[in-house]
């Protein structure tokens, strides 16, 4: 399984954009790039994922480098409800050895 | 209903005692999981079911017995655990087509004291 890297910690400032780094330069070519969160004591919940494009949905934008190395989470105006840890997670996409392998994650905290 | 349920939310058991979690899902997801969480750690995979068959153990001790009695529940059955199992348990489910979108659904989790 691909690993990945993430700084431990992050702050932001409410109402501005978040930008979370990961690393995965051992990254395979059938591995898709996932993001989820945990906030405080709750289940991880899912955010995007994307394999090599550039993705946005309503919760947040993916960029993924050309050489698929490294991706950046944006949260493009963060509110105090984004305050939660955000993992990086690469994967394969579905068939039976479709596991989520959690990294240490990034603490983000969305300061007043 | 993308909802992934598990109960109890909080239990409190002896070393000698017999537990069981439960876990359910109604999404038609065909791949289940257990993860085992520990204070400011991140989730550690610990068992994977594939269409009903236990497709993956994470080297997780016999004290743990997991059971996926059909396609939308996942048991995981604990005897003779020690306080350092003490952890918060958490279940997932994702489809297993690549078709499909892959994401998965994680419960809250039950929250294990072994005393």
């Amino acid at each position: 399984d691909a690993k990945t890297t993430q700084p431990p910690s992050m702050d932001c400032a409410e109402g501005r954009a978040a930008n979370l780094p990961c690393n995965h330069s051992t990254i395979s070519g059938n591995e898709y790039v996932y993001w989820y969160r945990q906030i405080h004591s709750q289940g991880p919940q899912y955010i995007i994922h994307g394999l090599k494009n550039n993705e946005t949905n309503e919760m947040a934008s993916l960029i993924i480098t050309e050489d698929r190395k490294s991706s950046t989470l944006i949260l493009p105006h963060a509110t105090l409800r984004d305050t939660a840890v955000y993992y990086c997670i690469v994967s394969p996409r579905g068939g039976a050895t479709n596991k989520l392998i959690f990294g240490t994650g990034t603490l983000l905290a969305v300061q007043p | 209903d993308t909802e992934v349920t598990q109960t109890p939310k909080h239990l409190v058991m002896g070393m000698t005692n017999k537990k069981s979690l439960k876990c359910e899902q109604h999404m038609g997801h065909r791949a289940m999981y257990w993860y085992k969480q520990k204070a400011k750690k991140p989730p550690e995979l610990m068992f994977v079911y594939s269409y009903e068959k236990l497709s993956i153990n994470e080297s997780v001790p016999s004290r743990f017995s997991p059971e996926c009695p059909n396609s939308s529940l996942l048991n995981l059955h604990l005897h003779a655990l020690q306080p350092e199992d003490s952890a918060l348990y958490l279940c997932a489910s994702s489809p297993l087509k690549v078709r499909e979108n892959t994401e998965a659904f994680f419960g809250q989790g039950t929250r294990l004291t072994v005393v």
